[in-house]
């Protein structure tokens, strides 16, 4: 069974700390992707990677880093949280070449 | 620009009323669309991929269908457990290798018993 695990589903975090987003998945998947969802603006793209050490920004990287050490694990940094980087945080992971992504729960970030 | 559109934004239905979501697309090339349902707080659940025009994918009360500029979410027979937003997405060809998909805002659906 498909399976995208994220290391927290509620995280509370004060302005200027530096905050760990972890995403596993254990289905071999070579790319991987992180996505914010927000209100009325749906889900936006942060970074994604296709290979391990490769990583490519997508829409919103301003304010994030990633990290693929490892092909399984792919993991979204926010160097100094800000208010407004509270979120949904999505992972998600699909195969080299195939559309279907495949979903973690989430982790609702609260920046204060 | 590639652009990906959902209406309506919100739909109240009462249980057994059949009804669709919209879905289009203006993208440079169309490698599949995707269907997904959110649950509130959740992350969201593939339901469909459909990848040419003509093409149409049914499970339990949901079918999907895909024109050359449009694809429909139909709900036949709703039942309060349908209740979810549901999201539609697309691949361009040139984001076969990366995987890369671009997403409608959604439409939030409501079942009335």
């Amino acid at each position: 069974d498909v399976k995208v695990t994220q290391s927290s589903r509620y995280l509370v975090k004060r302005t200027g700390e530096k905050v760990f987003l972890e995403c596993v998945q254990d289905m071999d998947h070579e790319n991987m992707f992180w996505y914010r969802q927000d209100p009325g603006l749906g889900l936006r793209l942060i970074y994604f990677s296709y290979d391990v050490k490769m990583k490519e920004k997508g829409d919103i990287p301003e304010g994030y880093s990633v990290s693929r050490e490892k092909k399984e694990r792919f993991s979204l940094i926010l160097e100094s949280a800000s208010t407004n980087q509270t979120s949904m945080y999505l992972c998600a992971s699909s195969f080299q070449g195939a559309g279907t992504q495949y979903f973690g729960p989430g982790t609702r970030l609260l920046v204060l | 620009e590639d652009q990906v559109t959902q209406s309506p934004e919100a739909l109240r239905l009462q249980e057994g009323e059949s009804s669709s979501l919209n879905c289009s697309y203006t993208v440079s090339g169309l490698r599949g669309l995707f269907w997904y349902r959110q649950d509130p707080g959740k992350g969201p659940e593939f339901l469909f991929t459909l990848y040419s025009a003509g093409e149409e994918k049914e499970k339990e009360r949901l079918k999907a269908t895909l024109t050359k500029k449009e694809s429909f979410l139909h709900i036949t027979a709703p039942k309060p457990e349908d209740s979810a937003t549901y999201l539609c997405a697309v691949q361009l060809y040139g984001s076969s290798n990366t995987g890369k998909l671009i997403f409608g805002q959604g439409t939030t659906l409501q079942v009335k018993p």
